[in-house]
């Protein structure tokens, strides 16, 4: 069965203190992992999709990276406006197009001042 | 670009009653999902439509229907509504036939009371 699991389900950090989210998955045909922020009563907007195993994107304070059992997000030096749900997802494979996204519950992070 | 837009924004109906909520896709995109997010879970698939017509479906029951028009844009229909309905409604738009990025718009949060 796909699955996603998202680990910690919530991280407090100190403004400046770097970690990482996890986001391991179980999917037959990956056809891409994707990140998103999303804010309390907002719809998840999108910060990067990876491919294939040793990909790794990066914006800003965050840095996406791609194995074949899991994905990284790394946010370097945070700051309090970087508080949000991370949420991962993974695209299925459907008949040979694009199938749906199956989430993960999301991390919750919180950056104090 | 006004991305994905949806409305209403807001919604509260009582049980028993049918809602119907709509969705324009981003510019250029031609494939319309629809996902429901209860409170604290990540985002889970309902249905996804593409040339007018309904391509893959989640574990949602028969009361949960869509539309998608010539312009693109779609409507959820949820009938006889139920207390548990209560979430955000979320769509996210994509380009068929690539590997690309599917973006979300604000959703609607639906009370049922």
């Amino acid at each position: 069965e796909d699955q996603v699991t998202q680990s910690p389900e919530a991280l407090r950090l100190q403004e400046g203190e770097s970690s990482s989210l996890n986001c391991s998955y179980t999917v037959s045909g990956l056809r891409g992992l994707f990140w998103y922020r999303q804010d309390p009563g907002k719809g998840p907007e999108f910060l990067f999709t990876l491919y294939s195993a040793g990909e790794e994107k990066e914006k800003e304070r965050l840095k996406a990276t791609l194995t074949k059992k899991e994905s990284f997000l790394h946010i370097t030096a945070p700051k309090p406006e970087d508080s949000a749900t991370y949420l991962c997802a993974v695209r299925t494979h459907y008949g040979g197009s694009q199938g749906n996204l199956i989430f993960g519950k999301g991390t919750k992070l919180s950056v104090k001042p | 670009d006004a991305g994905v837009t949806q409305s209403p924004t807001h919604l509260i109906k009582t049980r028993g009653q049918q809602v119907t909520l709509r969705c324009s896709p981003k510019s250029g995109h031609d494939t319309v999902s629809w996902y429901q997010q209860a409170l604290g879970q990540g985002p889970q698939f309902i249905f996804q439509y593409y040339e007018e017509e309904e391509r893959q479906r989640g574990n949602f029951p028969d009361r949960f229907s869509g539309h998608q028009f010539p312009n693109y844009s779609s409507e959820l229909n949820v009938n006889a509504l139920l207390l548990g309905d209560s979430a955000l409604y979320l769509c996210a738009s994509s380009a068929t036939g690539k590997l690309t990025e599917a973006f979300f718009g604000q959703g609607t949060r639906l009370t049922v009371v």
